[in-house]
Parts: structure tokens; sequence; C-alpha cells
């Protein structure tokens, strides 16, 4: 089975603008989280989905938000960007049952100038 | 609420030598525990996980955690170090059971270093 994968795996934008990453599971996998990993606040997960449903937040504002589609794919955006924001963003997909394994994608590392 | 503490930041070991990893979790509920690895510039890989079976888990590359309830510990331990082992470690806990959600709470991450 191929892995997880992200698009784009590099991006560079500036404050205040905004950005769309992309996420496709393992084949069969309905559930998609996103985590933020940045030197400081370390690996902190952002928002899971579910059958197209957001199942679980993390502790982020409302400018981070995402979905996911009927093929299991998953998109994140982020609105208005900032600094901070600069982080490598990290999806992980699962089958979505309870106690299951999540796979990881490379990642896409976002710099906001 | 869950977390996990990762006892150390860093550990440098010689090529050879026993690998030991600190990791204390805290979990209201019977907690799903897992240990990832990262490599440089590269995703999180899966080294092993423990979900209520047996204590002593096995993993790839010749990891393995002993799940240990009344010290709340799972420490990671590779008998031989190898220069391919060095990488970040993460120690993870779920609230799966507690949710039904799917979300993993990370500690901090342990540098290993491999000196040769």
């Amino acid at each position: 089975k191929a892995g997880v994968t992200q698009t784009p795996r590099y991006l560079i934008k500036t404050r205040g603008q905004q950005v769309t990453l992309s996420c496709s599971p393992i084949s069969g996998h309905r559930s998609v989280s996103w985590y933020q990993q940045t030197p400081g606040q370390g690996l902190q997960f952002l928002f899971e989905y579910f059958s197209e449903t957001q199942r679980n937040k993390g502790n982020f504002p409302g400018r981070f938000s995402g979905r996911q589609f009927s093929n299991s794919r998953s998109e994140m955006n982020v609105s208005t960007l900032e600094l901070g924001d600069s982080a490598l963003y990290l999806c992980a997909s699962s089958s979505g049952l309870r106690v299951e394994t999540q796979y990881f994608g490379p990642g896409t590392r976002l710099l906001v100038l | 609420a869950q977390s996990v503490t990762q006892l150390d930041s860093h550990v440098s070991v010689s090529e050879g030598t026993p690998v030991l990893l600190r990791c204390n979790y805290s979990s209201s509920y019977s907690p799903s525990l897992f240990w990832y690895v990262q490599h440089p510039n590269k995703g999180l890989q899966l080294l092993l996980k423990y979900t209520s079976a047996a204590t002593l888990v096995k993993g790839i590359n010749g990891f393995e955690a002993e799940f240990k309830k009344s010290e709340t510990s799972f420490h990671l331990t590779k008998p031989s170090a190898h220069m391919s082992d060095a990488a970040e470690y993460f120690c993870v806990v779920s609230n799966s059971e507690n949710t039904g959600a799917n979300n993993l709470f990370f500690g901090t991450g342990t540098r290993l270093t491999v000196i040769p």
C-alpha cells in the first residue's frame, strides 16, 4: 500500500496570506489527523476528521480549519498567517477505530515571512 | 487528562552499547502508549505500541519497551546501539479509549546521538 502523502512538501508565504495543505491517507483509512511541530511547542494536535466530520479538535485558534472529502483526503487551511505559524505540519491516517496506530506522512514545511 | 514526560532531552551513547530512553505517563484511563522515531527531515515512524496486552512490547529495529503501571513508565530500550539509530524519539499516549476520537499526546522528544 502507498503511504500517507502530503502536498506540497515545502511552502513559503508572507504574513496575512492564507495557505491550504493537502493530505492523502493510506487507502482504506477513514481517519486523518493533523499535527503542528515547532521547536518551541513540539508536536501538537490540531484536529481529526473521520468520515468527513471533525471528530476531535485541539487547542488552536479558529484561523486553523480543515475538511475531509468523501475519498478521505483531507485539507488543512490556515488563514491570516502569522510568523508563529511557521512549522512542520504532519498528517496521520488510521482506520479510525479506537487505539489504532496512526501512520504519518512526511509533512509540509511552512515558512511564514 | 493524558500527558507524557520524557525525562531526557538528549541521550548520547557509544555504538554497540545499550540505549535507554525514559518516559513517564499520566492517564486517567488505561493508556495506549507508543514510541515513534523521527529521522532528520523525515516524518514519524512507529517503533512499537502498547495496548493492554503483554507488558513487554517488542518493536522494529531491535527496540523494546516495558509498560510498568506501578511506576507509570514506558521506557524504550535497545541492547546495542547502531549509528542508524541516531534520531529524535517521541513517547506518545493516546486518548482514544476515553473519547473514541483518535488523537495523540506527544512528549517533548529525546534526541539520541550515537558516537562511533
